[in-house]
């Protein structure tokens, strides 16, 4: 069973546009939550994060949101630039911090 | 940089055939991780080390999969008699002793095994 799901296999957006990023989770016990972003042939490197006891985290052009009871996460990028073409993973932690769970990616695509 | 770095890059090997790769973490780490990535998947956990003792196992880890951690710094992962469903990517990562509120891992680029 997927644990963290991201329902989008890829997105479109257009340079300066806002892209939008979703990813659901299902285990109650995940309070740790971390955006990666992966480009061809290299490992995926750290974005962002969110503990449960916030709602929003901001980062320069990124911003996460988490809906603790909606059991659900979401990544912006504004403006979207083209360099930020990459497939974007979620994750999910429990306060063990043991382990990561991924979701399966969404491949972002913006065009200049 | 000193990011983590992983060995080799890229393994071509036959089926049957046993396979080594190595992982550097952060030198400061003192976790250090193993993850595998198949096509269109996202990574899945394989295993961790706290220092050398290894603490953790996924059952994805099957009896011919074995890692070591020897002195708590460079880590191997070895797959012995490999089969056409072990080619993946294998990702290591490693972080600090996670603390409330800080959970990340740095991860490196990975080895890509293919196995014909």
């Amino acid at each position: 069973d997927q644990q963290v799901k991201q329902n989008s296999p890829s997105l479109s957006v257009q340079e300066g546009r806002i892209s939008i990023l979703n990813c659901d989770y299902t285990n109650s016990m995940f309070d740790y939550f971390l955006w990666y972003k992966k480009y061809p042939a290299e490992g995926p490197t750290f974005l962002i994060s969110i503990s449960s006891i916030k709602d929003k985290n901001e980062d320069g052009r990124f911003t996460v949101f988490l809906n603790k009871s909606a059991k659900h996460l979401s990544l912006h990028i504004v403006p979207s630039q083209p360099g930020d073409s990459a497939v974007y993973f979620c994750a999910a932690s429990d306060n063990a911090g043991n382990m990561l769970t991924f979701g399966g990616g969404t491949r972002l695509m913006v065009k200049p | 940089d000193t990011g983590v770095s992983q060995d080799p890059r890229h393994k071509i090997t036959k089926r049957g055939q046993n396979v080594t790769f190595r992982c550097d973490p952060i030198s400061e780490h003192n976790r250090l991780y193993w993850y595998r990535q198949t096509l269109g998947q996202g990574p899945e956990f394989l295993t961790y080390f706290q220092n050398e003792a290894q603490l953790e196992k996924s059952r994805l880890l099957s009896d011919r999969f074995s890692a070591e951690r020897p002195k708590g710094s460079f880590s191997t992962l070895e797959i012995q008699r490999t089969e056409q469903g072990d080619s993946a990517m294998y990702l290591c990562a490693s972080s600090l002793t996670p603390r409330e509120l800080s959970y990340e891992q740095y991860f490196g680029p990975g080895t890509r095994l293919t196995v014909t």
